[in-house]
């Protein structure tokens, strides 16, 4: 398996435009989280899917932001409108199982809204 | 709430030498995973080692070992015969059952020929 695929790598945008991040998760995966990295607040968890339905997306942390995961093999993340704080390594990992299991990540897509 | 801390920003360990990460979190959880994830350069996040709570037996994986003290809430690895590809951030991580991954802040680790 090629692991889990995340596009674009980079992706540079002005505030204001629809950003739309997208994921391919590990096949028999189970699971699909949706990760931000920065500077400031670290890895935070903004939402997870079981079997393509969201759990848990109080991460998320507004009405900007929403994710979807249509099938099994595919997954976006939606920032509309995206702002300059916006900016982030935003991360996909999925997992078979819960808790005790490893999640494999994505590489990420680094995000800049000018 | 969970938290995770882990205290050092930045450790230098020279090739061959051996350097210990400090990890510390927070929980009323009784069972629950820890885990250390690595991210070098390359952003990618690599699980580098995973214990379980109720084990009492420290995880070990190749070079790398924890020393997991459940009373103490303490969750240090240690990078044995380091080497410069261990260079990278290590990110100590706490779950409980069927909850979700938190990550501490991260340990920049910078391995000197």
């Amino acid at each position: 398996d090629a692991g889990v695929i995340q596009s674009p790598r980079h992706e540079v945008t002005e505030m204001g435009q629809e950003v739309t991040l997208r994921c391919k998760p590990i096949s028999g995966h189970d699971y699909l989280f949706w990760y931000r990295q920065t500077m400031m607040r670290g890895l935070e968890l903004l939402i997870y899917f079981n079997n393509n339905v969201p759990i848990d997306d109080s991460g998320m942390p507004e009405d900007r932001f929403s994710a979807k995961m249509p099938n099994a093999s595919f997954s976006t993340l939606k920032i509309q409108p995206s702002e300059p704080r916006d900016s982030a390594v935003y991360f996909c990992a999925s997992s078979y199982g819960l808790s005790n299991t490893e999640a494999f990540f994505g590489q990420g897509t680094r995000l800049t809204v000018v | 709430a969970q938290t995770v801390t882990q205290s050092q920003p930045e450790m230098s360990v020279q090739e061959a030498e051996t350097v210990t990460l400090s990890c510390t979190y927070d929980t009323s959880e009784n069972n629950y995973y820890l885990f250390w994830y690595k991210q070098p350069p390359s952003r990618q996040m690599i699980l580098v080692i995973r214990q379980e709570a109720y084990k009492q037996q420290n995880a070990t994986e190749n070079r790398f070992s924890v020393n997991f003290q459940k009373a103490a809430k303490s969750f240090s690895l240690k990078i044995s015969d380091s080497q410069l590809g261990d260079t990278a951030m290590y990110f100590c991580a706490f779950m409980k059952l069927r909850g979700k991954l938190q990550f501490g802040a991260g340990t920049q680790v910078v391995v000197t020929p």
